[in-house]
């Protein structure tokens, strides 16, 4: 079984100001793991994801996030953001082995920037 | 080249009414998912096909809701009687079915039922 909790449903920055985006996951087996953002009335697009390759992954937009084992963690950072990063975002995970990949999603987190 | 459709983009219904929601999957994508996203809420798994077949089902709320795939490529969602309840997102995405492949979303079917 795997879940994934994001702290903060909505969280606002300045423009030029750095964005953290926080997930924490629970899995039973070693995780993929993927941020997804979601713009008004659009569907899903992927971000990133890890999949057991460098803990450190880069991904579009400027966006990456950190693979930390120890702390079951997978944060969101992008160094200044953007009025077009205005959006929300969904952290989710799958079971690495086997054939299926269905994601549990986190609740998703809104973020606004301010001017 | 093309993603993945879905229609209609948005249904309204009354209870107790019967619904179908078509998904149109990248073309070569043998997996396909359909999640569920409430207001507020992240998408929730409903079902997942690997070919033809639907290799996990555990996500369906009830018996009321029910999927095909019949030739391994479009997918319909059909749910039967439907409910207040059942006004939500559908989502569909679909992907090679490699290990740690990206699934791609369609841009979902807003569901509504009064």
């Amino acid at each position: 079984a795997q879940s994934v909790t994001q702290l903060g449903s909505h969280v606002s920055v300045s423009e030029g100001a750095l964005v953290l985006l926080r997930c924490n996951y629970s899995s039973s087996v070693p995780p993929y793991l993927f941020w997804y953002v979601q713009y008004p009335n659009q569907g899903l697009q992927l971000l990133l994801k890890y999949t057991s390759a460098a803990t450190l992954v880069k991904g579009i937009n400027g966006f990456e996030a950190e693979f930390k084992k120890s702390e079951t963690s997978f944060h969101l950072t992008k160094p200044s953001a953007h009025m077009s990063d205005a959006a929300e975002y969904f952290c989710a995970v799958s079971l690495s082995g086997g054939s299926n990949y269905k994601l549990t999603f986190g609740k998703g987190t809104l973020l606004t920037v301010n001017p | 080249g093309a993603g993945v459709s879905q229609t209609p983009s948005n249904k309204v219904t009354e209870k107790g009414k019967y619904v179908e929601l078509r998904c149109d999957p990248i073309s070569g994508h043998t997996a396909l998912y359909w999640y569920r996203q409430s207001l507020g809420q992240g998408p929730e798994f409903l079902i997942y096909f690997q070919g033809t077949g639907a290799a996990d089902d555990s996500g369906l709320p009830n018996d009321r809701f029910f999927a095909v795939r019949p030739e391994g490529s479009v997918s319909t969602l059909k749910i039967q009687r439907t409910e207040r309840g059942d006004s939500a997102v559908y989502l569909c995405a679909s992907s090679t079915g490699h290990s740690s492949n990206e699934q791609f979303f369609g841009p979902g079917t807003r569901l509504t039922v009064l």
